[in-house]
């Protein structure tokens, strides 16, 4: 079974620190990764995509993906109270036509 | 574009009614999915379709129905509601591989 495994947290950080979110998954057929973030009560909303070993910077968002270690992160800098929401890390897969969801880690980001 | 969109918002169902969830999408994606959201949990897929005409069971398919006749419409039918079908529902779509886009969702509660 495949399986995308996240810290449900809460992790809590202050304003104005990184806030770094981990994703481990098990496929090694998985060919591409996302971060989505979810407030409460409303859809995901995809916020980054990683495709190659390496770091993905977009904004304060950075997204590192480590094949070999079959791990993905989420770096997010001077975290704003306005972060405050649930982290998904999915993995898509070609062989099974669909992403693989993590449960989720909570940040709360404290002013 | 609309991206992504759902009908009804929300929805109050007796036990045993039946009801169908709207899903649509404008991208020209070939990929749709629906998925369910209990509260403080992860999503579960219940049905995707990689085409018109072809549809597949995810992880919780009981007691729901898709059909493809369209590559921009993807309902979800609801036979005999029960009480553990109360859930958010979000039907989501991506051209394969990439990018996954959510509806705004369903909240249904069955009474």
């Amino acid at each position: 079974q495949k399986e995308v495994e996240q810290n449900s947290g809460p992790l809590s950080v202050p304003e104005g620190a990184i806030a770094s979110l981990n994703c481990t998954y098990s496929d090694r057929g998985s060919q591409s990764f996302f971060w989505y973030r979810q407030y409460s009560g409303k859809s995901p909303e995809l916020i980054m995509s990683i495709y190659s070993n390496g770091d993905k910077e977009d904004g304060r968002f950075t997204a590192q993906l480590n094949k070999a270690s079959q791990y993905v992160s989420l770096l997010i800098r001077d975290s704003q109270p306005s972060d405050s929401a649930t982290y998904l890390c999915a993995v898509w897969n070609n062989a099974g036509n669909m992403l693989t969801f993590g449960g989720g880690t909570r940040l709360m980001v404290k002013p | 574009n609309a991206g992504v969109t759902q009908t009804p918002k929300f929805r109050i169902l007796k036990i045993g009614q039946s009801m169908t969830l709207q899903c649509a999408q404008d991208m020209n994606h070939n990929y749709m999915y629906w998925y369910r959201q209990d509260p403080g949990m992860g999503l579960k897929l219940i049905y995707y379709s990689v085409g018109a005409g072809i549809t597949d069971k995810g992880e919780v398919p009981n007691g729901y129905n898709v059909s493809r006749s369209t590559t921009e419409d993807f309902p979800l039918r609801l036979e005999l509601a029960a009480p553990s079908q109360t859930s958010v529902y979000f039907c989501a779509s991506t051209l394969g591989g990439s990018e996954q886009f959510f509806g705004p969702g369903t909240r249904l509660t069955v009474l």
